[in-house]
């Protein structure tokens, strides 16, 4: 069974432009969430879709947003970019909510802000 | 405000001897712990989870130990093996707030032949 994958593996972009990040799940797995790494403040969660809808949030400001289509691939967004947005962006795939269920985790994309 | 800390950035031991993350968190909440371990290049990998209602959980070389009065847990990884060297993620589940992960920053693991 083919892992997470995530496109672009590298990006980099200039100070207020957006990025689009693609991630495709295990198949079967219906719950994408993304995180943000960062050497100072490690994982931090940004957002959850289930079944196309956002299910949990984390504490990002609103230039960052995703959806979740039908075949449960998922995007997320971010506009006006800024040089802090330089980090990894991760996505993992689980059956169900994370809530109960085990993540797996993409390889990332990594992001660079110039 | 870390809420699951890592305080040693990274550690070295030599092959086959003992390795030992700790992870101390501070909220009373949380109820379900896990371990990743994550090599360069790649997402995370779950290694072994704990519930808060167990002390102790084994897995092969790994067993992760809870000590909820202390809020403090650690990863036993004997004997260690090269292929063990990685960065070690602690993270927590919260029993309310829709149970998102929370991620300690991680610790660097070199193990030497």
């Amino acid at each position: 069974k083919a892992g997470v994958t995530q496109t672009p593996r590298y990006l980099i972009k200039t100070r207020g432009q957006q990025v689009t990040l693609s991630c495709s799940p295990i198949s079967g797995h219906r719950s994408v969430s993304w995180y943000q790494q960062t050497p100072g403040q490690g994982l931090q969660f940004l957002f959850e879709y289930f079944s196309e809808t956002q299910r949990n949030k984390g504490n990002f400001p609103g230039r960052f947003s995703g959806r979740q289509f039908s075949n449960s691939r998922s995007e997320m967004n971010v506009s006006t970019l800024e040089l802090g947005d330089s980090a990894l962006y991760l996505c993992a795939s689980s059956t169900g909510l994370t809530s109960s269920y085990e993540q797996y985790f993409g390889p990332g994309t990594r992001l660079t802000v110039t | 405000d870390q809420q699951v800390k890592q305080n040693s950035p990274s550690l070295s031991v030599q092959e086959g001897r003992i390795s030992i993350l700790n992870c101390d968190y501070t909220n009373s909440m949380f109820d379900y712990f896990l371990w990743y371990k994550k090599y360069p290049a790649e997402g995370p990998t779950f290694l072994i989870s704990i519930s808060s209602i167990k002390d102790k959980n084994e897995d092969g070389r790994f067993t992760v130990f809870l000590n909820k009065s202390a809020k403090h847990l650690s990863l036993h990884i004997v004997p260690s093996q090269p292929g063990d060297s990685a960065v070690y993620f602690c993270a927590a589940k919260n029993a309310g707030n829709n149970r998102k992960l929370i991620w300690g920053l991680g610790t660097s693991l070199a193990v030497n032949p």
